[in-house]
């Protein structure tokens, strides 16, 4: 286990059709962030799991999006009836429950871009 | 206002050059400090902390300075290879790490 993993890397769909992301996180990593990033701009928080405990949604997750982390290993981000202001990189990150000494040992995947065209 | 505000950038800078980047954070709760690197199209990866007492990573030196909710980069020496977009990013609240990133500067050294 190196890292974190995305999938699919890229995703061009049309809008209103639902996508499916997946995140595999760093195995004991029990900490699971998704963020979205826009071109010119930093990620910005989308939502939070401890386990398979969603803790904390953001207001820009609306009702259209929704992430699950079923069994506390793997992560799943559904985005139904896609618009084009959805086209961004989600990233996925995950850490361990301990803070380490450099940065929480936070570690993100690669992303996935998606353009709703 | 947003949480976590940089410098527009970009940055151009010749190879050698020492540049600066600076940041500001508008909660005073925050508790944690970060500069992230981020490549083209690839994800953010951890830089360095940022601690009160300032601290330096080779060629690298970041400053905090709590009273103004201030977080600066110093690069010296510049090389080819440091161009990229630098994040500022902090930390609310102990507890799960949730992370505010400023918006980013680009740096771009050249020849």
């Amino acid at each position: 286990d190196t890292g974190v993993s995305q999938d699919p890397r890229h995703k061009i769909t049309k809008r209103g059709q639902n996508v499916t992301f997946r995140c595999d996180p760093i195995s004991e990593h029990n900490r699971l962030y998704w963020y979205r990033q826009t071109l010119g701009q930093g990620p910005e928080f989308l939502t939070y799991f401890q386990n398979e405990a969603q803790l904390e949604k953001s207001r820009l997750l609306s009702d259209r999006f929704s992430a699950e982390r079923p069994k506390g290993s793997f992560s799943t981000l559904e985005i139904q009836r896609t618009e084009q202001g959805d086209s961004a990189m989600y990233l996925c990150a995950s850490s361990p429950r301990e803070a380490g000494p450099r940065g929480y040992g936070y570690t993100f995947g690669s992303g996935t871009r998606l353009t709703v065209v | 206002r947003k949480e976590v505000e940089q410098d527009p950038g970009p940055f151009n800078v010749p190879e050698g050059a020492t540049v600066a980047f600076n940041c500001t954070y508008s909660n005073s709760a925050s508790q944690s400090f970060f500069w992230y690197r981020q490549d083209c199209r690839k994800e953010p990866k951890l830089l360095m902390s940022v601690y009160s007492s300032g601290n330096e990573d080779g060629r690298f030196t970041a400053q905090l300075n709590r009273a103004s909710q201030y977080i600066s980069l110093l690069i010296r020496d510049s090389k080819l290879s440091d161009s990229a977009t630098y994040l500022c990013v902090v930390n609310l609240s102990g507890g799960y790490n949730k992370l505010i990133f400023g918006a980013g500067t680009r740096l771009a050294v050249h020849p």
